[in-house]
């Protein structure tokens, strides 16, 4: 079966930077890409990025360029997210989910990992 | 603000039948791209409930149908449960933001 199974939670100091990991198992790991969502305490969900897990390219929401980078490891089928720069309102559950083509629908969700930032 | 504007709350009973709209604009929903829609219980990661407007995935209730017209979309849900008490976000895609996945704000389902 499908699952997407992130890192562990994860408290950072402002200005930081954090790499959240989601390992994927039970599909071909470069058939499919990989999108990137936040959710802050309470809030909704924003849409961070995607990337081409067979190519290894991405594209990043406006608000986010210049502060996120996604890899993957085809070897281990792991992707990566890293946020640099952290600050406050940086604080939140990060999601992976498998997307196609950077289009949606997210047929699967990581469990989510919480990143705090805090002095 | 979300691109895509969905009411912030909605409420029934038991039985039932609600609505959840999701308006977006030329740029997205009305430039022809799909809506999808997704559940989110209280602590858990969402979870696809249509795919492409109106596909259920295996194992979605027929309880749950989605339908898209113009520049909106629509999640309703028939004979309500408890269960179903949860956040519903719409989804779709934004050719504005530099080619940019846009989710609704969420709709919090009360059961009352």
């Amino acid at each position: 079966q499908v699952q997407l199974v992130q890192s562990g939670a994860e408290v950072k100091k402002p200005g930081a930077s954090v790499k959240v990991s989601c390992k994927a198992s039970g599909y071909t790991f470069i058939n499919f890409g990989i999108s990137w969502m936040r959710q802050a305490p309470g809030q909704g969900l924003e849409w961070m990025g995607w990337i081409n897990t067979y190519k290894g390219n991405s594209n990043f929401a406006e608000k986010l360029q210049g502060r996120v980078t996604m890899t993957r490891d085809t070897s281990t089928s792991t992707v990566y997210m890293e946020l640099r720069s952290l600050r406050s309102d940086d604080t939140a559950v990060y999601y992976c989910a498998r997307d196609t083509s950077g289009w949606g629908p997210m047929w699967y969700w990581g469990q989510g990992t919480l990143v705090t930032v805090s002095s | 603000q979300s691109e895509l504007t969905q009411p912030p709350s909605v409420s029934g009973a038991p039985g039932q039948r609600v609505t959840i709209s999701c308006t977006g604009s030329s740029s997205n929903i009305g430039a022809g791209y799909d809506v999808h829609w997704y559940q989110q219980l209280p602590g858990t990661a969402p979870k696809l409930l249509i795919s492409a407007n109106s596909n259920r995935p295996s194992g979605v209730p027929d309880r749950f149908s989605g339908s898209k017209s113009g520049a909106s979309a629509s999640l309703a849900i028939t004979g309500l449960q408890a269960e179903d008490e949860a956040d519903y976000y719409c989804q779709s895609y934004d050719r504005s933001l530099s080619g940019s996945v846009v989710f609704g704000g969420g709709t919090k389902l009360t059961v009352l």
